[in-house]
């Protein structure tokens, strides 16, 4: 069964770190883009970054931008996001999907985990 | 704000078709075919329900469809029934930014 399996969510201080993990099983992981797209509360999908199979290629949306960290270990089956300087606007549920190709430019997510939930608050 | 426009809501009757539009610009929707499909029902993830304009994955119902015109692109769901009452999500591949991949969704709701 193809799985994502999110994980490390939980409530943070602002201006802190939290590092996001994400296990996939049922694939072969390293033929494929990865992404994390995020959902604060009530509101809508954000894609956050996406990284290449190979990491070769990595983005981030911009509001993440010099503060997250995306990264993925091929040999493990598992993709991070690292997320620094924390704010109260990053609280959502973080969601890691996969890709339909190698490259994540197209935004073919056809797997998604069910999600962790990150809540920034004092 | 989303670079991609949609409405916040559509509605139909059960058995009736509703289409929802993406409407994004040459730099994204009008200049490639590679728009995408979500339906979101609350508390789950989204599930990919078209890709590349009008591609359904395997295991998609084919009342669902897509099409693109110019800078808009729609998602026509025929034969209404209550199980598609949910968010549904755009996306499309820009050369612009990566500002936005998402629409801001439109809530389907079935009368």
């Amino acid at each position: 069964e193809v799985q994502l399996v999110e994980s490390g969510g939980g409530l943070v201080q602002p201006g802190r770190s939290l590092r996001l993990s994400c296990a996939a099983s049922g694939f072969t992981f390293d033929d494929y883009a990865m992404h994390w797209v995020r959902q604060s509360p009530g509101k809508g999908l954000e894609w956050v970054s996406g990284i290449s199979w190979n990491s070769g290629t990595i983005d981030y949306a911009d509001s993440v931008k010099g503060r997250f960290t995306i990264s993925r270990d091929n040999a493990k089956n598992s993709l991070y996001l690292q997320m620094n300087s924390l704010r109260g606007e990053d609280t959502a549920l973080y969601y890691c999907a996969k890709d339909m190709e190698g490259t994540f430019h197209y935004y073919h997510m056809d797997v998604w985990g069910k999600g962790t939930t990150v809540t920034v608050s004092s | 704000q989303s670079a991609l426009t949609q409405p916040a809501s559509v509605s139909g009757s059960p058995g009736q078709s509703i289409t929802i539009s993406c409407t994004g610009t040459s730099s994204d929707v009008g200049g490639f075919n590679y728009v995408s499909w979500y339906q979101q029902y609350p508390g789950k993830a989204p599930k990919l329900m078209i890709y590349d304009v009008s591609i359904r994955p395997s295991g998609v119902s084919n009342r669902f469809s897509g099409s693109k015109s110019g800078n808009t692109a729609s998602l026509t769901i025929s034969g209404l029934q209550a199980e598609d009452e949910a968010d549904y999500y755009c996306s499309s591949y820009t050369s612009s930014s990566t500002l936005d991949v998402f629409g801001a969704g439109t809530k389907v709701t079935v009368l």
